[in-house]
């Protein structure tokens, strides 16, 4: 069964650097997204991406992040300096459309801690 | 702001019994709806969507939505020991190119032998 695929699973970084997550969407996906869940939290969306340009994103995504699809297959999140607050778990999600009743599914996420 | 509720639980249910998931949402324009089961630890996990007012059967999930009162739920029939997990509610907007999902809190669910 096709799956959305995230790597790393687990990434430390400290306060200041930079971070990049990488994900690889099914295949026949054409709308991606980004979502995050602080430790204990609610999911929280961050950014959606479709026809190579981001389509709509949240207050929390800020100058600070950027997304990338540099290929058919990957696409990216980057955190430029990262913070302590920036410490969650970062989910990639893809849909084949969004026409109602169509979900999106998530990849395995990646746990990113700042230290 | 586009707010969606859960009571967070947990909701203890015997094995067997009829697990009963409430979900409520406040913006009217909301048009799609989807509950996600999440393992501690894991990725949301999409088990069901509804779109249009009344029931949704699958297998032993059965979603339900009411528009006019803003109110989504999922029975899970004949409960598991397995299917001890938080359970996510999520509604799509799907207005003026907004795709994202906005999700609740979940509610925790745990079946017990």
């Amino acid at each position: 069964e096709p799956e959305v695929t995230q790597t790393p699973s687990h990434q430390v970084t400290q306060m200041g650097q930079e971070v990049i997550l990488r994900c690889v969407p099914i295949s026949n996906h054409l709308y991606f997204y980004w979502y995050r869940q602080i430790l204990g939290q609610k999911v929280e969306f961050l950014v959606s991406f479709y026809n190579n340009e981001i389509s709509e994103k949240s207050e929390i995504f800020d100058d600070q992040f950027s997304v990338e699809r540099p290929d058919g297959s990957n696409f990216t999140l980057k955190i430029r300096s990262t913070k302590l607050e920036d410490s969650a778990m970062y989910f990639c999600a893809s849909s084949e459309a969004v026409g109602q009743g169509l979900g999106a599914f998530f990849g395995q996420g990646t746990r990113l801690t700042v230290v | 702001q586009k707010e969606v509720e859960q009571n967070s639980g947990p909701l203890s249910v015997p094995e067997g019994a009829i697990a009963s998931l409430n979900c409520t949402y406040s913006d009217r324009g909301s048009q799609s709806f989807f509950w996600y089961r999440q393992y501690s630890g894991k990725s949301p996990e999409l088990i069901m969507s509804i779109y249009s007012n009344g029931d949704k059967e699958d297998g032993r999930f059965t979603a339900q939505l009411n528009k006019a009162s803003q109110y989504v739920s999922l029975l899970i029939r004949d409960s598991q020991p397995s299917d001890s997990a938080t359970y996510l509610c999520a509604v799509r907007y799907s207005g003026a190119g907004s795709y994202q999902l906005t999700f609740g809190k979940g509610t925790k669910l745990s079946v017990i032998p």
